[in-house]
């Protein structure tokens, strides 16, 4: 079973437009940590932002917000005001403490933001 | 400073040949990843590199992939008798510390072409 889920496989919106990339994920460890990845076209993995199990507070960054709500087990990223330059594949990745040294990541959501 | 690199950027190879591929982490990262990417699909953790400790090697899908450490820094991993389904990017990751806690810094990847 996926430990990580990004059901939308592939995203278009028009520039400007707010966009919201799903993330749910499975795990029985109390501790854990959540992680979205950027890759752009040029192909390396950029971090974005870390969130513990502990700590639910949404958190925003520029046009960038996260939404972590452990009830539903999701950690859903939007993108406001869309601009071409976050066209890219989005990773959404989990880590558990107790598993140790294995992260899990989603299948990614490939985002194209249209002019 | 120089981020991850990793060598080559692409290799063809014919079904049967071995590769190698090489990772040089950021300097002072203690732990090294190694992952695959198939198309399509999230990224696929292989083997885990932390200080002095052995391996975790887990994730290797066959015992035709190694990977060793030397030196505590660079990495090579080597694919045996080389497989159509072994065609994928692969990815290297590493960070300052192992725990599941640090954000992991990526190369751009080997793109392996098997024939």
């Amino acid at each position: 079973a996926q430990k990580v889920t990004q059901a939308q496989t592939e995203i278009s919106v028009v520039e400007k437009e707010d966009v919201t990339l799903d993330c749910v994920y499975e795990t029985r460890d109390t501790t854990y940590y959540l992680f979205w990845y950027k890759q752009p076209p040029s192909g390396e993995l950029v971090f974005l932002i870390r969130r513990n199990s502990f700590d639910e507070q949404n958190e925003i960054s520029g046009r960038y917000s996260w939404n972590f709500q452990k009830s539903t087990s999701s950690f859903n990223f939007t993108i406001t005001a869309s601009q071409v330059v976050d066209s890219a594949v989005y990773f959404c990745a989990l880590s558990e403490v107790n598993t140790g040294n294995q992260f899990y990541f989603g299948t990614g959501t490939s985002l194209t933001v249209i002019p | 400073g120089a981020g991850v690199s990793q060598s080559p950027s692409n290799k063809v190879t014919e079904k049967g040949k071995d590769v190698e591929l090489r990772c040089d982490p950021i300097s002072g990262h203690t732990a090294l990843y190694w992952y695959r990417q198939s198309l399509g699909q999230g990224l696929e953790f292989l083997i885990y590199f932390q200080g002095n400790s052995a391996p975790d090697k887990s994730g290797l899908p066959s015992d035709r992939f190694s990977a060793e450490r030397t030196g505590g820094s660079v990495s090579t991993l080597t694919i045996q008798r080389t497989q159509q389904e072994d065609s994928a990017v692969y990815l290297c990751a590493s960070s300052s510390r192992g725990s599941t806690y640090n954000e992991q810094f990526f190369g751009p990847g080997t793109r392996l072409t098997v024939l």
